[in-house]
């Protein structure tokens, strides 16, 4: 299986601050690298898929890097509504895997 | 607009099998290349992906579960099972089903349901 390392776990900022979420393979998943917030009680959203590309939707302000083995999230200017946990996933072979979250919080 | 909704029996009981169902609507299962998925999430921890069924019935599982698991198409084809044979409590989790593309992501998630193993 290909593990998937997020770092930092768990993230303190303020509304208006950029974050940048980091994600690591344990070997290379070329950009096949998806994005996933996940509010308490709910399903996760995705955020970005193909390592850089946006849903429809989702706000501008997400921002997605990387291939091979290492990939960012980017969040430009925090909004209330983006306090979740984030979560990678690596969608090149099975079984897909998941990073352990990063708590983000004020 | 695909929605996704998961159902099924809450409790379980230890070495039972655990069976639920994904009701699709705004959409078919039969139609399009999308993969069905079942996902898990232990309360705290992050998620495990159990195992996929593709349009035409092809299926795929994480080795870790696959002697225990099998995920179908009902004959309504807007309906996908699955069933976890000899649960413990290892197996109490949210459950969630999505819909996925070729590409791999998942756009379209059920709001999970949770199931505990207890007797």
């Amino acid at each position: 299986d290909i593990q998937m390392t997020q770092s930092p776990s768990s993230l303190s900022a303020s509304v208006g601050d950029r974050v940048t979420i980091t994600c690591r393979a344990s070997q290379g998943v070329s950009r096949s690298l998806n994005w996933y917030q996940q509010r308490p009680g709910r399903a996760p959203k995705l955020l970005i898929y193909g390592a850089s590309t946006l849903p429809s939707g989702v706000p501008a302000r997400f921002s997605g890097s990387g291939s091979g083995t290492d990939f960012t999230l980017t969040i430009a200017s925090l909004q209330p509504e983006d306090f979740a946990t984030y979560y990678c996933q690596q969608s090149y072979s099975t079984p897909f895997t998941f990073g352990q979250g990063t708590n983000l919080d004020i | 607009q695909v929605q996704l909704q998961e159902s099924g029996p809450g409790l379980v009981k230890p070495s039972q099998t655990l069976s639920l169902t994904c009701t699709v609507s705004g959409g078919s299962i039969g139609s399009g290349n999308y993969f069905w998925h079942w996902i898990r999430q232990p309360a705290g921890k992050t998620l495990e992906w159990i195992g996929r069924i593709y349009t035409t019935g092809g299926t795929s599982y994480n080795p870790s579960l696959r002697s225990r698991v099998t995920i179908s198409v009902g004959a309504s084809n807007n309906q996908f099972s699955l069933n976890l044979d000899s649960v413990t409590a290892a197996d109490t989790a949210v459950y969630f089903c999505s819909r996925g593309t070729t590409v791999g992501e998942s756009a379209y998630w059920g709001q999970g349901i949770l199931v505990t193993v207890s007797s």
